[in-house]
């Protein structure tokens, strides 16, 4: 099946860096979505992205949707202890099924205070 | 407000048991859908539906069954499980009208092992 790459796969940062992630893919995407999830919690939507170029911010985050269609990046300003978890992009393919939303495999984000 | 309830959290099998997970949400919204999460490998579509009475295969819809009787409530049926089937499973759901958005609502997921 379609695959998004997402990296890295992990991060140890220390508390007030910030931190970066992407995910690429060889396909064409509508729609890229940034998803955290917290330890024995399901993901929760921080970013969605619908245009291509978009670039949105939440708070300490910032996502843009590349102007290939075809990759998105995640970014965290000073890093704080409660960024821990994993980090999932998300994208809907152009052409695609309706009800297929792809996930990237994670980033793990460790914060050391 | 609830949002997405999953039953029950925790559950153990015996290979070739059958069981259900629940899905029920109180937001009134038109998409549902059924993820599992194994080590390493994300979250992957098992089934989704786009309303009541419609529903439809994800990637890895084998060993799973599902109906959608009421736009509140999704189960996701293991007719014979397999030890391929321990998993974290999530359901999910969004707002949507012709197309979904992909801003999903997640439950607290269901942790399956069969052994």
């Amino acid at each position: 099946g379609q695959q998004l790459n997402q990296s890295p796969q992990s991060m140890f940062i220390q508390e007030g860096e910030d931190v970066s992630m992407n995910c690429t893919s060889s396909s064409i995407f509508n729609t890229w979505l940034w998803y955290k999830q917290d330890p024995g919690e399901g993901p929760v939507l921080l970013i969605a992205l619908y245009k291509a170029g978009e670039l949105t911010s939440n708070g300490r985050l910032t996502a843009q949707f590349g102007i290939t269609r075809k990759d998105s990046f995640l970014n965290i300003s000073a890093s704080i202890p409660s960024d821990v978890g994993i980090y999932f992009c998300a994208g809907q393919l152009y052409g695609g099924s309706q009800g297929n939303l792809i996930f990237g495999k994670g980033t793990k984000l460790s914060v050391k205070p | 407000n609830a949002g997405v309830t999953q039953t029950p959290k925790f559950q153990v099998l015996k290979t070739g048991q059958s069981m259900t997970l629940q899905c029920a949400q109180d937001m009134n919204h038109e998409y549902m859908s059924w993820y599992r999460q194994d080590p390493g490998m994300g979250l992957r579509l098992i089934h989704y539906s786009v309303g009541a009475g419609i529903t439809d295969q994800g990637e890895v819809p084998n060993g799973y069954n599902v109906s959608r009787s009421t736009t509140e409530d999704f189960p996701l049926r293991l007719l014979s499980a397999a030890p391929s089937q321990t998993s974290v499973y999530f359901c999910a759901s969004s707002y949507s009208t012709r197309i979904n958005t992909g801003e999903l609502f997640f439950g607290e997921g269901s942790r399956l092992t069969v052994l």
